[in-house]
Order: C-alpha cells, then structure tokens, then sequence
C-alpha cells in the first residue's frame, strides 16, 4: 500500500541552528503535504502545508520545500528556539481507487530535541 | 467554534471491560477520523468517515473495535472486550472535504485510555 517514510526519527540541534526533517512518499498522486507539531502531551497541530503546484512555502521561522520528480518533501526550521521542541509529522494525501475519498498517511514522526 | 470535543479526556476501566469513546466534529466539517497513538507504533487511523458513512476501516484491529457516526455532529469509537494492550492515546479529527481540497485536519484533545 502506499507509505510516507520520515526521518529522522529523532534529532537533537544546538538551539538557534538549522533543523531539517525528510519525508518521502510512494503514490504519485498524493497533491497535498501538511506537516503538524505535537508538544508533548498534546494534539497535533498543522503548522505548515504545501500543494503539489508549488514547489517551496515559507512561514516566518519555518519552511517546506516538495520535490514532485523525486517524491519527497522537507521541512526546515531555522533559528531553532526551545518551544520548538516537540514531534513534527509529515503526512500525504492518498486514495484507495479512484471511487473513494482522499485520506492522509502519515510518517512515523521526528522528535526534535533543541539544546539550551 | 470550540473545535473538535472528545470524552472523556481520561478513562480507566479493567481487562474486559466496554468501553466508549465519544466525538463531536466542527460544525460543518464532514470528514471524522479516529485515531490511536502509542509510543511504540505512532500515530495510526483506525476508521474515517466521509458525510457519515465509513469510508475505511483497514485499520481497525480486530472485531472489539467498532466505530458509529449517527449523525454529522457525534461519532463514537467502542471497544468490547478491552484489553491492557488497548492502552493508548485515541484522537478524534475532523475535516472538511470539499471542492478546494482543504485537507487540513483539527485534532480533538484526545483520551487517554488505560486498560488494566
């Protein structure tokens, strides 16, 4: 069936450097990519999405960037703070057949550690 | 809106015992996904729901779970007999899924059910 494989699966930065996250996808039909946080003890929250017709999205400290051809899609956060301490999910929309609806399959998730 | 309610935020209940778990979408939302998440096997979707109607249930585990969504406003997720490996955090989403292909789901604050 059709999987988003993600990594790392962990990954600890000195605060204020660069974070980077990967994730690959398998159906090339998937045309939407959101990534969600979730701090600990929390839900997961989107803090990002990108549409397959757009190569690079920017939000202040975060970005993603999809790669179509190659199928697979990054998340970056740069100047890392504290609060961004948490487990970041990719995720892609796939569909059974072309008669059902679109679902999301998620990644297996990052746990991003930032040190003081 | 209130967002996404679950109930109850915490349940405890011994081996063998039913137990239910409630969810109330966003108004307007049509898409409701029921989730589970462990340590040890992430984030997985158990059953979606599509204008009320179980679109896939491939992730359900076993014939204990059943899932219900009686209307657009309240879905319930059941599991008889439980068991202590039924120990997990359970998230209820929801989503509108429409011509824009907004597919951004908002989380519920989950349950945290532990089976003893």
């Amino acid at each position: 069936g059709e999987n988003v494989e993600q990594h790392p699966s962990t990954l600890s930065v000195q605060e204020g450097d660069s974070a980077v996250i990967k994730c690959t996808y398998s159906d090339s039909a998937s045309n939407y990519f959101p990534w969600y946080k979730q701090e600990l003890g929390k839900r997961p929250q989107l803090i990002i999405d990108i549409r397959s017709n757009v190569g690079e999205k920017k939000d202040q400290r975060i970005a993603v960037t999809l790669n179509k051809t190659a199928k697979h899609f990054s998340l970056h956060i740069t100047e890392t703070q504290p609060e961004d301490s948490a487990v970041y999910f990719c995720a892609a929309t796939t569909r059974r057949n072309m008669d059902s609806n679109y679902q999301l399959i998620w990644g297996a998730g990052t746990k991003l550690i930032i040190k003081p | 809106d209130a967002g996404v309610i679950q109930s109850p935020r915490h349940e405890v209940t011994e081996m063998g015992q039913e137990v239910t778990l409630r969810c109330k979408p966003i108004s307007g939302h049509n898409s409701l996904f029921w989730y589970r998440q462990t340590m040890m096997r992430g984030l997985e979707l158990l059953i979606y729901f599509n204008n009320n109607v179980p679109i896939d249930d491939s992730g359900m585990p076993e014939d204990r779970f059943s899932a219900k969504m009686p209307n657009a406003s309240f879905s319930t997720l059941k599991i008889q007999p439980s068991e202590p490996r039924d120990s997990a955090v359970y998230f209820c989403a929801s989503s509108f899924s429409g011509y824009s292909m907004n597919y951004e789901q908002y989380f519920g604050p989950g349950t945290r059910l532990t089976v003893t």
